[in-house]
């Protein structure tokens, strides 16, 4: 199957500030989603993008299938961003998700 | 319109009895998946279903565990005779239709306590 890596595990910042989390993949997948897991454990959809750019407000994605990476970026980040963010894929021809083991992003006031 | 919808979100069991998982999709979605969360680890894919067919359970442990998708009702993940390590959280997803390009979407997930 697939491996999923994310990159930085961990993330802190403050405030107000952008941060760009990376997502890459051992294989093309033609199924990838972005999540954010908050606090409370409830999975957020925040972009089904297996290929080109999405923006939703403050967040955005890219993925670049034949590189095999996608990309999340949260600009002027807020204490709510607080969480931990997955993205998973799966394999073309195939169903089931393969998640990565999350980016834990830690927003300071 | 509701989104994926489980019950019950907290169910504590001690070792050696069965826990019964309930997940209802998105109104329109005939597609269910089944993820499980250990602590502090991403999500890892059990089984997928459609009404009445399990399509893929290459992720179900061979022992103990069964899901079903009846033509009426909800889908349903069984544990029988749970034991501390399946103390997780058990996620629900459902889509509208097959072939992997769709987006999968999310239930608030069971939490299993196995005491």
């Amino acid at each position: 199957g697939i491996q999923v890596e994310q990159s930085p595990p961990d993330l802190i910042l403050q405030e107000g500030a952008n941060s760009t989390l990376r997502c890459n993949f051992s294989d093309s997948v033609n199924n990838l989603q972005w999540f954010h897991q908050n606090p409370w454990g409830q999975l957020i959809n925040l972009f089904y993008i297996p290929s080109g750019t999405k923006q939703n407000g403050r967040l955005s994605a890219t993925t670049v299938a034949t590189e095999r990476y996608s990309l999340l970026y949260i600009s002027s980040s807020q204490t709510t961003d607080s969480g931990v963010y997955f993205c998973a894929g799966a394999r073309t021809g195939a169903q089931k998700l393969v998640f990565g083991q999350g980016t834990r992003l830690t927003i300071n006031p | 319109n509701a989104g994926v919808m489980q019950n019950p979100r907290h169910l504590v069991r001690r070792r050696g009895q069965e826990a019964r998982l309930r997940c209802s999709p998105m109104k329109g979605h005939s597609h269910v998946y089944w993820y499980r969360q250990l602590p502090e680890e991403g999500l890892k894919f059990m089984v997928y279903l459609q009404k009445e067919n399990i399509i893929d359970e290459s992720g179900m442990p061979k022992e103990r565990f069964s899901a079903e998708f009846p033509k009426e009702g909800p889908s349903i993940l069984r544990i029988q005779q749970v034991v501390r390590g399946d103390s997780a959280a058990y996620f629900c997803a459902s889509s509208p239709q097959t072939g992997g390009m769709e987006t999968q979407y999310f239930g608030p997930g069971t939490r299993l306590l196995v005491l």
